[in-house]
């Protein structure tokens, strides 16, 4: 059981590339969700989904897209990426909906040039 | 919506007791969750009161008082493993709860 995994690891990007972060569980989990971790502050949810087949925003949607491309990957899109968007990323998942055991990937750094 | 304050840094020595505290302000409230951060890694998951009173696990315990809009939790017998950041969270009530918002964190250092 890998549990969440996360690729890639680092990336360097210069403003207005694009990537796409992935993120797979393999827990059979229902919801998974993305955040970003800058400094000295708390995990902020950029995006979610309840279940396969949905996704939402949460707090800091702008300037991301995702997919939902199966029960087992979530991945994360910067279409254009800028400085401010440099953080550390983390993918997350949970059984279902409402649960309060979220389980975490190790994270992408990603830095914006 | 909900906001949620933890001290930023908190000090100890080994073998010590400490306590990081955690107070929110919620329209509703679910719960309260503790996970655990070393070194900017994964989250982890600590522990989750929805009800008045202590849970222990191991070492470490955590505390909720509802009418107070607080909670803490409690690491003894301290190791220098234990030097980590610390995040309350509570969970969104405007999805059904199923999102978690969570505290800026609390990065505790453990001295010899």
């Amino acid at each position: 059981n890998a549990g969440v995994t996360q690729t890639p690891k680092f990336q360097v990007l210069k403003t207005g590339q694009s990537m796409t972060l992935q993120c797979a569980q393999d827990m059979n989990h229902n919801s998974m969700y993305w955040y970003r971790q800058d400094p000295g502050m708390g995990l902020r949810l950029i995006y979610y989904s309840a279940s396969e087949g949905t996704t939402d925003k949460g707090e800091v949607p702008n300037g991301y897209n995702v997919s939902r491309l199966n029960k087992r990957e979530f991945s994360l899109r910067l279409e254009s990426a800028a400085p401010s968007q440099t953080s550390v990323y983390f993918c997350a998942s949970s059984s279902n909906w409402g649960t309060d055991t979220q389980y975490f990937g190790p994270g992408t750094r990603l830095t914006v040039l | 919506g909900q906001s949620l304050e933890q001290p930023s840094e908190v000090t100890a020595v080994e073998g010590a007791i400490v306590q990081i505290n955690c107070t929110y302000q919620t329209s509703g409230f679910y719960g309260l969750s503790w996970y655990q951060q070393h070194d900017g890694g994964a989250p982890t998951f600590l522990s989750y009161n929805a009800l008045d009173g202590l849970e222990e696990t191991g070492r470490f315990s955590s505390f909720l008082s509802r009418s107070d809009s607080y909670g803490y939790l409690l690491l003894q017998e301290l190791q220098m493993k234990d030097s980590a950041s610390y995040f309350c969270a509570v969970r969104d009530l405007d999805n059904q709860g199923g999102k978690l918002i969570f505290g800026q964190g609390t990065e505790l250092s453990v001295k010899p």
